[in-house]
């Protein structure tokens, strides 16, 4: 199993421009979640999803767009990049509430 | 709302201290609850869990009992070691609200040989 995958794990942008960080599991895992993690400030939740189909926001949704048209994928979409908006992002996944959510590895991005 | 609270680091020990990193929670029903461990440069483990009041959780000399009466969620380990140094995240998990995770701050501990 791959668990959950992140790409790109480094990502360099111009302010302005637009990308879509990829996250993809192979666990059938009905949540998926996409976090910020910034020095000092811990993880906070841009935007979740119980299920293909359904999303929501979370703590530090603007400026982010999600989908989740499958349930191995959840795509999170930088609209118009901003230099607060360098971080690292990473993605979760989890099954039923009793059980912890896995994490992917990262994506470093910097906005400049 | 949720809403988790961990003590701030650093925490410096030597190698083979006790560790003791206090979380306690605020949160409707009866959360699970979770410790992470994210070490240098990585994404972050899941350590050990607990799901309802009295549990132990327990994992690589780890240990965590999930306290109801005071919201409290504790980790500890009875001697450290240098691999030990990372950051630890206590979180919980609702039932309500999409089953979301809230996580404390994290608290660096850093071991010393």
């Amino acid at each position: 199993n791959a668990g959950v995958t992140q790409t790109p794990k480094f990502q360099v942008l111009k302010t302005g421009q637009s990308m879509t960080l990829q996250c993809a599991q192979d666990m059938n895992h009905e949540y998926m979640s996409w976090y910020r993690q910034d020095p000092g400030m811990g993880l906070r939740l841009i935007h979740y999803s119980v299920g293909a189909g359904i999303t929501d926001q979370g703590e530090v949704p603007n400026g982010y767009n999600v989908s989740r048209s499958t349930t191995e994928d959840f795509p999170l979409r930088l609209l118009s990049a901003a230099p607060s908006q360098t971080s690292v992002y990473f993605c979760a996944s989890s099954s039923g509430y009793n059980y912890g959510y896995t994490f992917g590895s990262g994506t470093r991005l910097t906005v400049v | 709302g949720n809403s988790v609270t961990q003590m701030e680091g650093p925490v410096t020990l030597s190698e083979e201290a006790f560790l003791t990193i206090n979380c306690t929670y605020t949160a409707t029903g009866y959360p699970s609850l979770f410790w992470y461990v994210q070490y240098p440069g990585e994404g972050l483990q899941l350590l050990l869990k607990a799901t309802k009041a009295d549990d132990k959780g327990s994992n690589k000399g780890f240990e965590a009992t999930y306290r109801k009466e005071t919201t409290s969620f504790h980790l500890e380990k009875g001697s450290v070691q240098v691999s030990d140094s990372a950051v630890y995240f206590c979180a919980l998990r609702g039932r309500a609200a999409g089953n979301k995770l809230t996580f404390g701050g994290g608290t660096r501990v850093l071991v010393k040989p």
